[in-house]
């Protein structure tokens, strides 16, 4: 079975630009999460989608971040203008439903900002 | 607020030295505990988790953790470690938010020496 897939592995942009990260799920799981982690610190929770829905965005930063689900299959990040402060290694990791809350993580996308 | 604290950010061991890493939690709801591991250039893992039952559970590669509720902690534990060890664990607590929000520690740095 394929794992967690993200793309891409690594983006340099400079600050006001616009990134978009992707992140391919195991195919059949419909819970999708996004975190990320800024160097040195601790992993931080973005978002939580069931399907195509977003059940807890309550991590996300600011309006300059914006996560999608179309379909409920594969979703984006996108940060837009991107600011220094956005530079991290951004995970996705997803689970299949029914209680079990083991998650897996992508490869993950390391974002700097310049 | 929610957070997860854990007591060490970087331990180095002989092999065959026995480990324990702290781990405490801080919310008074019910809560799902995870260690995760991730290994130098591979994605996090899941090494055990605990929602019910037995407090003391076994993960993968001689890891136990034991959750003592009176205290919050999660403390996870290997009798003897291997240089193959050599990685970063986090202790993380999912919440059920609506959604299922994690909130992760730092993350601990360990470093086997052969």
């Amino acid at each position: 079975e394929a794992g967690v897939t993200q793309f891409p592995s690594h983006s340099v942009i400079e600050k006001g630009q616009t990134v978009t990260l992707r992140c391919d799920p195991i195919s059949g799981h419909d819970n999708l999460y996004w975190y990320r982690r800024v160097m040195g610190k601790e992993i931080k929770f973005l978002l939580h989608f069931v399907k195509e829905s977003k059940q807890d965005e309550s991590g996300m930063p600011n309006n300059r971040f914006l996560a999608e689900r179309t379909g409920g299959t594969y979703s984006t990040l996108k940060v837009q203008p991107a600011e220094l402060e956005d530079s991290g290694v951004y995970f996705c990791a997803s689970s299949n439903s029914g209680g079990s809350y083991e998650q897996y993580f992508g490869p993950g996308t390391r974002l700097t900002v310049t | 607020a929610q957070s997860v604290s854990q007591h060490n950010h970087h331990v180095i061991l002989s092999e065959a030295a026995s480990l324990e890493l702290g781990c405490n939690y801080s919310y008074g709801g019910t809560v799902n505990l995870f260690w995760y591991v991730q290994y130098p250039g591979q994605h996090l893992q899941l090494l055990l988790k605990y929602f019910s039952g037995d407090p003391l559970v076994k993960g993968i590669k001689g890891f136990e953790a034991e959750f003592i509720k009176s205290k919050f902690s999660f403390n996870l534990r290997k009798p003897s470690v291997q240089w193959s060890d050599t990685a970063e664990y986090f202790c993380a607590v999912t919440l059920n938010t609506g959604g299922f929000k994690t909130i992760f520690g730092a993350g601990t740095r360990l470093f086997v020496k052969a």
